[in-house]
């Protein structure tokens, strides 16, 4: 049963704009939320989280986002650079699990020049 | 910049042959998991330590795979025999906190 799930499997946006990628999940009891940026053949890099009690946190052009009522998360990167495209995976963690992260099946953004 | 080591990056072997890969998670990162990515889907788990004990083998098949972290610091996984299905990246991450874990280049794995 897939507890992480991104629907939207890519997404392409032009230089410089905003780029939204979005995370549903169904564990209310996740501790944290993460997000991955993969290059293919590498492994993923960690981008940004956010704990379950905050709503937002920011870290230069990544912006997550945390709507608990919701159970749905989402990154803002601002502005969006060809550098960007790749995978990017959410992932959520919890302690009553041993800290295990479950990830979603990803989104691969195209940033077009 | 502390980081997690894997080697081999690239592994071509046959079917039914053994294969090992290795990890090196970060410098006292107590908890080591292996991930198995195979392409259009997320890492999903297959085994996770802490110090040297399993905490989560639960889909780790364990008819073929092995997993051992002898001293609690490096880690490695087995597959004997290897399958065609076998074919993905395997990954290995470490973490320090349940807000973060750091995953290592990981190894490409194809099965002919």
């Amino acid at each position: 049963d897939q507890q992480v799930k991104q629907n939207s499997p890519s997404l392409s946006v032009q230089e410089g704009r905003i780029s939204i990628l979005n995370c549903d999940y169904t564990n209310s009891m996740f501790d944290y939320f993460l997000w991955y940026k993969k290059y293919p053949a590498e492994g993923p890099t960690f981008l940004i989280s956010i704990s379950s009690i905050k709503d937002k946190n920011e870290d230069g052009r990544f912006t997550v986002f945390l709507n608990k009522s919701a159970k749905h998360l989402s990154l803002h990167i601002v502005p969006s650079q060809p550098g960007d495209s790749a995978v990017y995976f959410c992932a959520a963690s919890a302690v009553y699990t041993g800290n295990q992260f479950y990830f979603g099946t990803g989104t691969s953004l195209t940033v077009i020049p | 910049e502390a980081e997690v080591a894997q080697s081999p990056r690239y592994k071509i072997t046959e079917k039914s042959q053994a294969v090992a890969f290795w990890c090196d998670p970060i410098s006292g990162h107590a908890t080591l998991y292996w991930y198995r990515q195979i392409l259009g889907q997320g890492p999903e788990l297959l085994v996770q330590f802490q110090d040297e004990s399993v905490v989560d083998d639960s889909q780790l098949p364990k008819d073929r795979f092995s997993a051992e972290r002898l001293k609690g610091v490096d880690s490695t996984l087995k597959i004997q025999p290897a399958e065609l299905g076998d074919s993905a990246m395997y990954l290995c991450a470490s973490s320090l906190a349940v807000s973060e874990a750091f995953f290592g280049q990981g190894t490409r794995l194809t099965v002919v």
